[in-house]
C-alpha cells in the first residue's frame, strides 16, 4: 500500500518547456488535489478533483491544467513553464466526507524553471 | 475571504519547555480546523483535528471562536517535535486553506 505516489521527484525545466506531473493513489479515495508549496506562502491549492470526471480551480490555477484520468490518477500539466512556477508540488487525496479534513499527501515534486 | 494566519515563522525552545504555536483564522462560516505536521524528510500528515478534541503526541488545540484562534500547545517539548507545523481551515468538501507554517525547533 504505497498511498499517494508522485513522479518525478525532481525536474529542471527551461522557460517555455512543458511537462506533466503524475500522481496516483491506491486508497480508493474519490477526491484528489494539487498544491504548491513556496517559502513564506505555505501550501496553496492549484486544482482539485472531487470525483472521477470532475475538476475545479483552486486558489492559484493560472498556468496549469489538470486531468483526472481515472479514480486513481490525477495529473498536473504545465504547458509553458515560467520561473514563477518554481516550487514544490504536492499531490493529495482524501475521502470526501465533509469535515474529515484528512488529506494524504505524496512526497512532493521539486520543480525548478530556469 | 477565508484566511489562516500563523504569525511565527520560527519558534525555538529548549527541551522540556512549553510550546504554543499560534493560529488565527478568518471565516464567515462554521470553522473546521486542523493541524498538519511535516517532519524532516517525511510527508505532510494530519496531526489533529479540532472536532475530535484529541491529544496526539502530547499536543492539544482548542478552538476559540471568540478569538478566532486554534493554537497548538504542548506542555513539555521534545526534540522529536522539531518539524514544520501548518494550521489549516476547511472551507467545505475538503478544500483546505493552509497557513504559512511555523517551524518548531526544539534544542537539547
Amino acid at each position: 500500500n504505497a498511498g499517494v505516489t508522485q513522479t518525478p521527484k525532481f525536474q529542471v525545466l527551461k522557460t517555455g518547456q512543458s511537462m506533466t506531473l503524475q500522481c496516483a493513489q491506491d486508497m480508493n479515495h474519490n477526491s484528489m488535489y494539487w498544491y504548491r508549496q513556496d517559502p513564506g506562502m505555505g501550501l496553496r491549492l492549484i486544482y482539485y478533483s472531487a470525483s472521477e470526471g470532475t475538476t475545479d480551480k483552486g486558489e492559484v490555477p493560472n498556468g496549469y491544467n489538470v486531468s483526472r484520468l481515472n479514480k486513481r490518477e490525477f495529473s498536473l500539466r504545465l504547458e509553458s513553464a515560467a520561473p514563477s512556477q518554481t516550487s514544490v508540488y504536492f499531490c493529495a487525496s482524501s475521502v470526501e466526507v465533509a469535515g474529515n479534513g484528512e488529506l494524504f499527501f505524496g512526497e512532493g515534486s521539486r520543480l525548478t524553471v530556469l | 475571504a477565508q484566511r489562516v494566519t500563523q504569525p511565527e515563522k520560527l519558534l525555538s525552545v529548549f527541551k522540556g519547555a512549553p510550546v504554543e504555536l499560534k493560529c488565527n483564522y478568518s471565516y464567515s462560516g462554521s470553522p473546521e480546523l486542523f493541524w498538519y505536521v511535516q517532519y524532516s524528510r517525511q510527508r505532510l500528515q494530519l496531526l489533529l483535528r479540532h472536532i475530535s478534541r484529541e491529544s496526539i503526541k502530547g499536543f492539544t488545540a482548542d478552538l476559540n471562536k471568540g478569538e478566532t484562534s486554534f493554537h497548538l500547545k504542548k506542555p513539555f517539548a521534545q526534540e522529536e517535535d522539531s518539524a514544520m507545523y501548518y494550521c489549516a481551515l476547511s472551507t467545505g468538501f475538503q478544500k483546505l486553506v493552509f497557513g504559512t507554517g511555523t517551524r518548531l525547533l526544539v534544542s537539547p
